[in-house]
């Protein structure tokens, strides 16, 4: 059974870059799989950052980016906030239709 | 404004079914794809299924833990999206999101119905 893989957290700087990665528990992430980023703070619903690799959604600022990097998806995040801290969930589309989530990282910016 | 707005969550036994309804507005839903997402008390997002707009078939798509026992349909005259949950399992508790579906990815989501599966 395919996994998909995030850090289960990960903690930034304010101001500063942080990486956050999604991969397969076989094989490489590539563009094929349109990988998609969710920001999510407790208690809310979910927040579309990314689609199609590195298409930003409506509304959301550049300090977000995503793109294929080595064998996995990214989101990076330059000039971290404070209210940045968040689970962020990535998403990836296989073969037959199926999405499958990433178990999500937990950010912390101190 | 673009909106989803879920409604029909509950407390329900195991072994027994509910519908959810998701209301849309500001946006052509007839022309939409779209999808339902749930999270569990204190886990993750899980995908639960999708339905494709009908002029690209109407058909569905579901993950292995809710095959069978979930129906996701549309009622594009009344701008609404439907999830038939059976057999229903003390595991089914979660929030469920509404969302639409385009690029591959779920774009605007609803705010979501709690279901509680407990006797």
């Amino acid at each position: 059974q395919t996994v998909v893989t995030q850090e289960p957290s990960f903690s930034v700087s304010p101001g500063g870059t942080v990486t956050l990665t999604c991969g397969l528990s076989s094989g490489s992430v590539s563009t094929s799989y349109f990988p998609s980023w969710y920001q999510q703070t407790p208690g809310q619903a979910p927040r579309t950052l990314i689609y199609n690799t590195n298409t930003r959604s409506s509304g959301v600022p550049d300090r977000f980016s995503g793109s294929i990097l080595g064998n996995k998806a990214a989101l990076t995040i330059t000039g971290a906030q404070a209210d940045d801290e968040s689970d962020y969930y990535c998403v990836l589309y296989m073969r037959g239709g199926i999405s499958l989530f990433g178990g999500g990282t937990k950010l912390t910016v101190l | 404004e673009v909106q989803l707005v879920e409604s029909g969550g509950g407390l329900v036994k195991p072994g027994g079914s509910l519908r959810l309804s998701c209301a849309a507005s500001g946006f052509t839903f007839s022309n939409a794809w779209m999808s339902w997402v749930r999270q569990a008390p204190g886990k993750g997002l899980e995908w639960v299924g999708r339905i494709k707009k009908k002029a690209d078939g109407g058909t569905t798509d579901y993950p292995a833990p809710v095959k069978g026992r979930f129906t996701i349909s549309r009622d594009d005259s009344k701008n609404t999206l439907f999830l038939q949950m059976s057999s229903l399992k003390t595991e089914d508790t979660a929030v469920y999101y509404c969302t639409t579906f385009d690029y591959a990815a779920f774009e605007i989501w609803g705010q979501g119905t709690m279901v509680t599966v407990s006797s």
